[in-house]
């Protein structure tokens, strides 16, 4: 079993379509999670942390279920520009290396 | 977040030769991290790279196959030697930022014929 696992899509959305994508991770111990997004030919950027409390940045919405190892993201009102490969992330040593990259779901927003 | 810089951002090589590429950072920073994204993949974790020591290599890479150098807090390289074309792919280095999350460089685009 992968230790963050996504559904690698693509999801094909109209525009002002909302999206969820789901990421579980194998790893209790893990302390810390994330969104990347990551834009075709480019490096990953971090889009969002995910706190126990969920968060909410504009339309993207993160939520965290650390009872069933979970993390969420939704994208409402989606945009063209959304379309992307959205990482999931997981830190599980706040003190050290121990990032993991679930494999990336893409996201194709359509006119 | 720190601004990183890679040189060369791609290159194509041919088998057997090695290519070192290069991660400049604009501040001081203890750790640095080289990653490998092949296509279609998501990111692994090859090395970490602590100036004034030897970098910790993760599971299924060597020192022989990607040696590190770290001379100072601002700046790493990489090399991918005797390369073959699995050696294909996107090489990323990153730093860690404000949040216990990393920021990653531009990436290295390497295509081994």
């Amino acid at each position: 079993r992968k230790e963050v696992e996504q559904d690698p899509g693509p999801f094909n959305v109209p525009e002002g379509a909302t999206v969820a994508f789901n990421c579980t991770y194998s790893n209790s111990a893990s302390q810390s999670f994330f969104w990347y997004r990551q834009d075709c030919r480019k490096e990953p950027k971090l889009l969002m942390s995910v706190y126990s409390s969920g968060n909410e940045d504009g339309r993207f919405t993160a939520q965290l279920n650390r009872a069933s190892q979970y993390i969420s993201l939704l994208i409402r009102d989606s945009k063209l520009s959304d379309s992307a490969t959205y990482l999931c992330v997981v830190n599980a040593d706040n003190a050290g290396n121990m990032l993991t990259f679930g494999g990336g779901t893409r996201l194709m927003v359509k006119p | 977040s720190a601004v990183i810089s890679q040189k060369p951002s791609r290159d194509i090589c041919q088998r057997g030769t090695s290519l070192t590429i290069q991660c400049q950072v604009d501040s001081q920073v203890t750790m640095m991290f080289w990653y490998r994204q092949q296509p279609g993949q998501s990111l692994t974790l090859i090395a970490t790279a602590n100036q004034g020591s030897e970098a910790t290599y993760e599971s299924g890479f060597v020192i022989d196959k990607f040696p590190i150098s770290r001379p100072n807090l601002t700046f790493s390289t990489l090399t991918v030697s005797n390369m073959s074309p699995e050696d294909s792919s996107i090489y990323l280095c990153s730093v860690w930022g404000s949040g216990e999350t990393q920021y990653f460089g531009p990436g290295t685009r390497l295509l081994v014929l």
